[in-house]
């Protein structure tokens, strides 16, 4: 079975653009969500995904938004982009989006913002 | 709010040491605890969860953690690491009710060596 793909794997944008991310979870799972991952602050959570409704929202502007599809794919956008989210965003997939099910994840996409 | 914190940051050790990081989070209720491994070059994935029943919970590669309801501590251990267990370390939490808002700690990178 595939594991969670992510793409792409390297961006690099200017200030002020906007980016959007990829994910498709593992063939079955429903649930997908998203984290910033960062030296200084480890995970952070973004957001969460399940049957195309987001459950769960973290403390990021609303700069950063997602949705995601009748297929489970999903994606994240970031507009008006800043240096300061230059950061490996990772996505995660569950099968049942409940909270003793363990999170599956990508490789990340590395976001550089100059 | 849950958070986790993980107090050691960097740790080395030599191949045969025994290890032990520490967990601590904080929430008042029931929780479900993680430890996820990120291994160089490769994406996060599940070491070890408790969700209920014995608080001595094994996971893959010999590692194993304690879960202490009364010092809200969930620390990881292994008697004897290895250079492969080189790899950062991440302590996680998710609260009932909460789906998938995976709280992370900041991780402790370790370095065995050899």
């Amino acid at each position: 079975k595939a594991g969670v793909t992510q793409t792409p794997r390297y961006l690099i944008k200017t200030r002020g653009q906007q980016v959007t991310l990829s994910c498709s979870p593992i063939s079955g799972h429903r649930s997908v969500s998203w984290y910033q991952q960062t030296p200084g602050q480890g995970l952070q959570f973004l957001f969460e995904y399940f049957s195309e409704t987001q459950r769960n929202k973290g403390n990021f502007p609303g700069r950063f938004s997602g949705r995601q599809f009748s297929n489970s794919r999903s994606e994240m956008n970031v507009s008006t982009l800043e240096l300061g989210d230059s950061a490996l965003y990772l996505c995660a997939s569950s099968l049942a989006g409940e909270v003793n099910s363990p999170l599956h994840f990508g490789n990340g996409t590395r976001l550089t913002v100059t | 709010a849950q958070s986790v914190s993980q107090h050691n940051h960097h740790v080395i050790l030599s191949e045969a040491a025994s290890l032990e990081l520490g967990c601590n989070y904080s929430y008042g209720g029931t929780v479900n605890l993680f430890w996820y491994v990120q291994y160089p070059g490769q994406h996060l994935q599940l070491l070890l969860k408790y969700f209920s029943g014995d608080p001595l919970v094994k996971g893959i590669k010999g590692f194993e953690a304690e879960f202490i309801k009364s010092k809200f501590s969930f620390n990881l251990r292994k008697p004897s690491v290895q250079w492969s267990d080189t790899a950062e370390y991440f302590c996680a939490v998710n609260a009932p009710g909460g789906y998938q808002k995976v709280t992370f700690g900041t991780g402790t990178k370790l370095q065995v060596i050899p």
